[in-house]
């Protein structure tokens, strides 16, 4: 199948620092790209929705300002948490599909980011 | 408003046995997609099977297989022949065409020897 590569796996940074995770797919040109956000013993929950091209749609609740999202390129996808804080400690996932083939969803391993 | 409902938080089976995982789901929409992911430890999110409304035919990959039932909005995922390795957290999902994935809260397996 096909492969999404996120990266980096875990991440640990300092309160008011800035990180950025990388979503790339790498077999298949990805028109649209998810980013989730998952608290530990619960669901995934949608954040935005990046098409490539095009700003990303955000989900109600989510800052734009702080969780800036890029997909530039038709395989890749970045997510930069702005001043990142302790409450924003969380595993990330991204995942991609290709425009009309919407039941072709393909994720990424997930980035565990811990804010001090 | 899509809406995905998994009503066991937790489950458990014997290693060889049969567990079914129950989903209900809501939607406006007469065609959607339907799927069960599996989360293993690695936290790695692997489609299992997924099941498009339109198609009455009831899904099986291998040991897996979805009793879809439209009218009632459920879709219950049985898996057969329990392995170890099956042990995870199981998230039903909801897919209205152009719309965004819905997931369900999770239902966590464990397999037991």
């Amino acid at each position: 199948g096909a492969v999404v590569s996120q990266h980096p796996s875990r991440v640990i940074c300092k309160s008011g620092t800035s990180v950025k995770i990388e979503c790339r797919s790498l077999d298949f040109q990805a028109t649209t790209m998810f980013w989730y956000r998952q608290f530990p013993k619960q669901s995934l929950m949608l954040m935005a929705t990046s098409n490539e091209g095009s700003k990303a749609t955000y989900e109600q609740g989510v800052e734009k300002d702080k969780f800036l999202i890029n997909h530039a390129s038709l395989t890749l996808s970045t997510l930069t948490v702005t001043s990142a804080h302790p409450e924003d400690s969380s595993f990330y996932i991204c995942s991609a599909t290709v425009h009309g083939e919407r039941e072709k969803l393909f994720f990424g391993s997930g980035t565990q980011l811990s804010v001090l | 408003a899509q809406t995905v409902t998994q009503s066991q938080p937790e489950m458990s089976v014997q290693e060889a046995e049969t567990v079914t995982l129950s989903c209900t789901y809501d939607t406006s929409e007469n065609n959607y997609y339907l799927f069960w992911y599996k989360q293993p430890p690695s936290r790695q999110m692997i489609l299992v099977i997924r099941q498009e409304a339109y198609k009455q035919q009831n899904a099986t990959e291998n040991r897996f297989s979805v009793n879809f039932q439209k009218a009632a909005k459920s879709f219950s995922l049985k898996i057969s022949d329990s392995q170890l390795g099956d042990t995870a957290m199981y998230f039903c999902a909801l897919d209205n065409y152009g719309q965004n994935f819905v997931f369900g809260p999770g239902t966590r397996l464990s397999v037991l020897p």
